[in-house]
């Protein structure tokens, strides 16, 4: 059964700050993985998409790495900004499935001034 | 493009209600929406698959006779909570998929049982 793990669960960080949020997925047998931001009270955007066939994908200052073998993707947030602060979540398949997304817990940023 | 529309976006009504959440997408056809559940703190919960024109699955531990999912279109998904108690109150989240990744979420409705 594929479990997904967050860490770490909050963060607060000054401006400007670098930042790696990472997750790890227990079935490495996965389609794809994706990083979504929560603004409070909000949906969720897609933030970054990889497929299992890839290493990397990058938008602008953010860039998600994936290694299937381990479990575990990291999200690196380039010279974090207030506009920054949200929860970050990451999404796999279920095992054995496409489109049924299981997420993490998330991690709940705060950059401040 | 590829914008998911959830109404309302906020419901309170008092235990004993019916409330029924819309799910639609503006701009594409959804040949499957997802309805998820999240407590606060907490992260998104599957709760049901539903695909035009059938029946919606429900993932385990979720009681379909109180989550009642109609999919009576390609743009069109609802989720009623039938007789909902208190400890219904939560996030709803739909999202829609059109075979291609990635889903498309909507805004959330967030229901309060008094």
């Amino acid at each position: 059964k594929q479990e997904v793990t967050q860490i770490p669960a909050a963060l607060s960080v000054p401006e400007g700050e670098n930042l790696v949020l990472n997750c790890s997925f227990t079935d490495s047998a996965i389609y794809n993985l994706q990083w979504f931001r929560q603004d409070p009270g909000k949906g969720l955007t897609s933030l970054l998409l990889i497929q299992s066939s890839q290493r990397e994908q990058t938008s602008g200052r953010l860039n998600a790495s994936l290694d299937k073998s381990s479990g575990r993707s990291t999200l690196y947030i380039a010279a974090s900004q207030p506009g920054d602060s949200a929860t970050y979540l990451c999404a796999v398949p279920i095992s054995g499935g496409y489109n049924k997304l299981i997420f993490g817990a998330g991690t709940r940023l705060a950059v401040h001034p | 493009g590829a914008v998911v529309s959830q109404h309302p976006s906020w419901v309170i009504c008092k235990s004993g209600t019916s409330v029924k959440i819309e799910c639609r997408s503006l701009d594409f056809q959804a040949t499957t929406m997802f309805w998820y559940r999240q407590f606060p703190k907490q992260s998104l919960m599957l709760m049901a698959t539903s695909n035009e024109g059938s029946k919606a699955t429900y993932e385990q531990g979720v009681e379909k006779d109180k989550f009642l999912i109609n999919h009576a279109s390609l743009t069109l998904s609802t989720l009623t909570v039938t007789s909902a108690h208190p400890e219904d109150s939560s996030f709803y989240i739909c999202s829609a998929w059109t075979g291609d990744q990635p889903q498309h979420f909507g805004d959330g409705t967030r229901l309060s049982i008094l």
